[in-house]
């Protein structure tokens, strides 16, 4: 079964460094999406992101976040000065289409700012 | 943010029996609802999904029921198994992408 892949599955970043998480999404999904979810918390959403841009963000998704897509395959998100409060596992997914259909995660990386 | 409410922390049920999972949302605008079980270490996996023009949905042992006037689901495993065993979520969507996820409900299915 095809399957939403992420790297690194842990990232160990001092704070203030740029960091970059990438995701491979499934081959043939248009759409493609980011959340986290912080230690004991509840898993929030932050971008979503179709035609090479940005179609939904939350309060989260503030000017220190980016996403792109760099080529047919990949989608990163880039956070440019890390805070420890960016600590999280960052779950990446994606849909073959938006609205109602189901989105389909990958296993997520750790992210850890020291 | 609390929108979407999963009130038992935990669930503990024999195997060969029905686990109930419960939901409550506040929006009544939310239009699309999802299940999720994730393992310790992975990503939420997909399990079943309903639309708001229907009130249940089924697939295999898994069967969402929705309560619009209530603004409640509920997810029926039966029978359950020890593979079961996971923390479920529930998530809903009003017309978007943005998923609106509850805080998890930890089921263990013991022998």
């Amino acid at each position: 079964e095809p399957e939403v892949t992420q790297t690194p599955s842990h990232q160990v970043t001092q704070m203030g460094q740029e960091v970059i998480l990438r995701c491979v999404p499934i081959s043939n999904h248009l759409y493609f999406y980011w959340y986290r979810q912080i230690l004991g918390q509840k898993v929030e959403f932050l971008v979503s992101f179709y035609n090479n841009e940005i179609s939904e963000k939350s309060e989260i998704f503030d000017d220190q976040f980016s996403v792109e897509r760099p080529d047919g395959s990949n989608f990163t998100l880039k956070i440019r000065s890390t805070k420890l409060e960016d600590s999280a596992m960052y779950f990446c997914a994606s849909s073959d289409t938006g609205g109602i259909k189901p989105q389909h995660f990958g296993d997520g990386t750790r992210l850890s700012i020291l | 943010d609390q929108q979407v409410k999963q009130n038992s922390p935990s669930l503990s049920v024999q195997e060969g029996r029905i686990s109930i999972l419960n939901c409550d949302y506040t929006n009544s605008m939310f239009d699309y609802f999802l299940w999720y079980k994730k393992y310790p270490a992975e990503g939420p996996t997909f399990l079943i999904s309903i639309s708001s023009i229907k009130d249940k949905n089924e697939d295999g042992r898994f069967t969402v029921f929705l309560n619009k006037s209530a603004k409640h689901l509920s997810l029926h495993i039966v029978p359950s198994q020890p593979g079961d065993s996971a923390v479920y979520f529930c998530a809903a969507s009003e017309n978007t992408d943005k998923l609106i996820f509850g805080t998890g409900t930890r089921l263990q299915v013991f022998p």
